[in-house]
């Protein structure tokens, strides 16, 4: 079992619409979710991050956390064309000691 | 402020080869994490730093090392390089090592 799991495939999403992202992790002790942002070729960007079970909102993205069926889902409210971009799940693992990145999900909106 | 830096930015090498690659934290940040990340994936840990003790390795061969230095930035230098070193290498650094990481630009590395 991978220890973070991204299996959509690219996600194509009208302008204005809800894009939804999940990602699953392995290791019941994780503390700390993050959501980055990479637009191709460029490195990652934080956009998100979660600790507690629930939901958080910051503006047109809303990280959710189960720790209980451990997942992570990020929804991206009124999709623009500047989203389109892959979206990378990380979790902490290990104590903290390192960061597990799933492999990424493409997100295209088109206008 | 300036963010995490990285230097050089595109580095093209032989096999057989060495290379060093720096990179500068967040002013205040105490902990660095390596990571490479080949086309279509997501970064791969290779180690994180924190107060100048390293804190994880991932599942990289020792020919990859990193040290941190009294200033907090570091440097990840790898041996006898071969074609499949070829990525992007991502420094991130954070606060403290449960917190936000927060990445550079990255140096491409190309192997020939």
């Amino acid at each position: 079992q991978k220890e973070v799991e991204q299996n959509s495939g690219p996600l194509s999403v009208p302008e204005g619409a809800i894009a939804s992202l999940n990602c699953t992790y392995s290791d019941r002790g994780s503390q700390s979710f993050f959501w980055y942002r990479q637009y191709s070729g460029k490195s990652p960007e934080l956009i998100m991050f979660i600790y507690s079970n629930g939901d958080k909102e910051d503006g047109r993205f809303t990280a959710q956390l189960n720790k209980a069926s451990q997942y992570v889902s990020l929804l991206i409210r009124d999709s623009q064309p500047s989203d389109s971009a892959t979206y990378l799940c990380a979790v902490n693992v290990d104590g903290n000691n390192r960061l597990a990145f799933g492999k990424g999900n493409q997100v295209v909106v088109i206008p | 402020d300036a963010g995490v830096t990285q230097s050089p930015t595109h580095l093209i090498k032989t096999r057989g080869q060495h290379v060093t690659l720096r990179c500068s934290p967040i002013s205040g940040h105490k902990s660095v994490s390596w990571y490479q990340q080949v086309l279509g994936q997501g970064p791969q840990f290779i180690f994180q730093y924190y107060e100048k003790e390293e804190r994880g390795r991932g599942n990289f061969p020792d020919r990859f090392s990193a040290r941190q230095f009294p200033n907090y930035s570091s440097e990840l230098n790898v041996n006898a390089l071969l074609l499949g070193d070829s990525a992007l290498y991502l420094c991130a650094s954070s606060l403290e090592s449960h917190q936000p990481q927060h990445f550079g630009d990255g140096t491409r590395l190309s192997i020939l």
